[in-house]
C-alpha cells in the first residue's frame, strides 16, 4: 500500500541551526502539507503546497520556515536558524485530488529536538 | 478561532464498552473527518461525513454530524484494548480554503 515516508525519524539540533526535513509524498498525489505538533498538544497546520507553490500557509510559517519540491518526489521543509519552541513532531501529508479536501495520508513523523 | 475542539479530553472504558468522542466547531464546513494517532505515530484517516450527510458507518464506527450545532460525534462500537490512541477531528474546506483544521484530540483508554 503507497504510503508516506519522511526522514529523519529523528533531529537533534542545537538551537541556530538550520534543520530540513524530508518527505517523499505518495507518488500520483497533488496536494501536499506539513503539520506540526508539540508533545501532547494539537496537530496544527503548517503550510499547504500545490502545483510547486504554497497555496496556504498558517501564522506559524513564518520567513524563518521555507518548503520546496527539488525534484518529482522530495518534498522538504526547512527551519533556517531552529528556535527552543521549534521542538515538535513535524508531520508531512499529501492527498490525491482537488476540489473540495478529503482524505490526508500523514507520515509518521519526524520528531525535532532543539537544545 | 478555534476549529474542532474535542470532549472529553481523556476517556477511560473497558473493553467492550461503547466509546462516544464529541466535536464543535465554530464556522462552516465542507467536511468534517476523524483520525486517529497510535502514541508517537502519524494520524491515520478514520472517516469522512460531508456537510450534507447527517450519519455515516464504518465498520464499528458511527459517525453523526449535526450542522445547525456544529458539531459530530464519533461513536466507536464494543471497544477493544487496540482501540487505545488518541482521536482528532478535522474540519475541510473552511471558506474555501484546502487544508484540515485539527481540534485537541481525546486519549481514549481501554482497559482490558
Amino acid at each position: 500500500e503507497p504510503e508516506v515516508t519522511q526522514t529523519p525519524s529523528h533531529q537533534v539540533t542545537q538551537m541556530g541551526q538550520e534543520v530540513i526535513l524530508r518527505c517523499v509524498p505518495i507518488s500520483n498525489h497533488l496536494y501536499f502539507y506539513w503539520y506540526r505538533q508539540i508533545l501532547g498538544q494539537k496537530v496544527e497546520f503548517l503550510v499547504s503546497f500545490y502545483n510547486n507553490e504554497i497555496s496556504e500557509k498558517s501564522e506559524i510559517f513564518d520567513d524563518q520556515f521555507s518548503v520546496e519540491r527539488p525534484d518529482g518526489s522530495n518534498f522538504t521543509l526547512k527551519i533556517r536558524s531552529t528556535k527552543l519552541e521549534d521542538s515538535a513532531m513535524y508531520f508531512c501529508a499529501s492527498r490525491a485530488s482537488g476540489g473540495a479536501i478529503g482524505e490526508l495520508f500523514f507520515g509518521e513523523g519526524s520528531r525535532l529536538t532543539v537544545l | 478561532s478555534q476549529q474542532g475542539e474535542e470532549d472529553p479530553q481523556a476517556l477511560s472504558i473497558q473493553e467492550g464498552e461503547n466509546a462516544t468522542m464529541n466535536c464543535s466547531y465554530k464556522t462552516s464546513i465542507n467536511n468534517l473527518q476523524w483520525y486517529r494517532q497510535n502514541s508517537g505515530r502519524g494520524l491515520v484517516h478514520l472517516i469522512l461525513i460531508r456537510s450534507n450527510e447527517r450519519e455515516k458507518h464504518s465498520g464499528r464506527l458511527r459517525v453523526t454530524l449535526d450542522t445547525s450545532k456544529k458539531s459530530s460525534s464519533l461513536l466507536i462500537t464494543a471497544s477493544r484494548a487496540a482501540d487505545t490512541a488518541s482521536y482528532f477531528c478535522a474540519t475541510g474546506g473552511v471558506q474555501g480554503a484546502q487544508k484540515l483544521v485539527f481540534g485537541q484530540g481525546t486519549r481514549l483508554t481501554i482497559n482490558p
